[in-house]
């Protein structure tokens, strides 16, 4: 069980926004740690889509935003498109595990 | 452009061992931080181990502490994963990504390692 907790699946329309939360606690997101956001689209690799809470690597398409609260985070895709279709996974650091990162279970986007 | 190609990926019986590369261009590979991560269905992603760019700081999951060895030759930008003792639940695709501005910035496209008797 991740300790990052995510929606197993979030759905819209195109066009719609939709918000994918990530809830983590004192010991990761808590701790003022940064969250990264990866997304993976069939058959593929995951690809960094938001880097340090809010930050998009050249390339990233603006209708995806990041932003980070106490201990949780959260990704919007405003105005989905079909090829958003995919997985999405926050990450983070945590300094109470055997493993010093950490990755939420993963959140299915499908576009209706 | 990074690139990333890992290679070494095979089906192996527990007990055994196999080593996985991983082949690094498009930027100054002695200079980063590199990472191997995980992927199961069951289990989702996971941090396996990471290397400092001069190869000499290194850490790991738990779960693989004393089975697995991550290592470097920055003269060939190849990054490579030992893994000993194989376990079934090692079994996995796993890939081989680039630290920069986030914490896996650069992945490449995997490969899928097998352990089952």
């Amino acid at each position: 069980q991740s300790l990052l907790t995510q929606p197993p699946a979030v759905s819209g329309a195109p066009g719609q926004r939709v918000t994918i939360s990530c809830n983590g606690s004192s010991s990761n997101i808590g701790a003022y740690y940064d969250v990264h956001w990866y997304q993976q689209l069939p058959g593929a690799a995951p690809k960094l889509l938001i880097y340090a809470n809010g930050n998009r690597p050249s390339g990233v398409p603006d209708r995806f935003s990041g932003s980070k609260s106490g201990t949780s985070a959260s990704l919007v895709i405003a105005g989905l498109q079909a090829e958003d279709e995919g997985d999405y996974y926050c990450q983070s650091y945590d300094i109470s595990l055997s493993g010093l990162y950490v990755f939420g279970s993963g959140t299915k986007v499908t576009v209706l | 452009e990074v690139h990333l190609v890992e290679s070494g990926g095979d089906l192996v019986q527990p007990g055994k061992s196999l080593t996985l590369s991983c082949a690094a261009s498009g930027f100054m590979f002695s200079n980063y931080w590199m990472n191997w991560v995980r992927q199961t269905p069951g289990k989702g992603l996971e941090w396996v181990a990471k290397i400092h760019p001069d190869g000499r700081d290194k850490n790991y999951v738990d779960s693989v502490k004393g089975r697995f060895t991550i290592s470097r030759d920055n003269a060939k930008d190849l990054l490579f994963l030992q893994m000993n003792s194989l376990r079934v639940e090692d079994t996995a695709v796993y890939y081989c990504a680039m630290k920069g501005w986030g914490d896996f910035d650069s992945w490449g496209q995997g490969t899928l390692v097998t352990v089952s008797s």
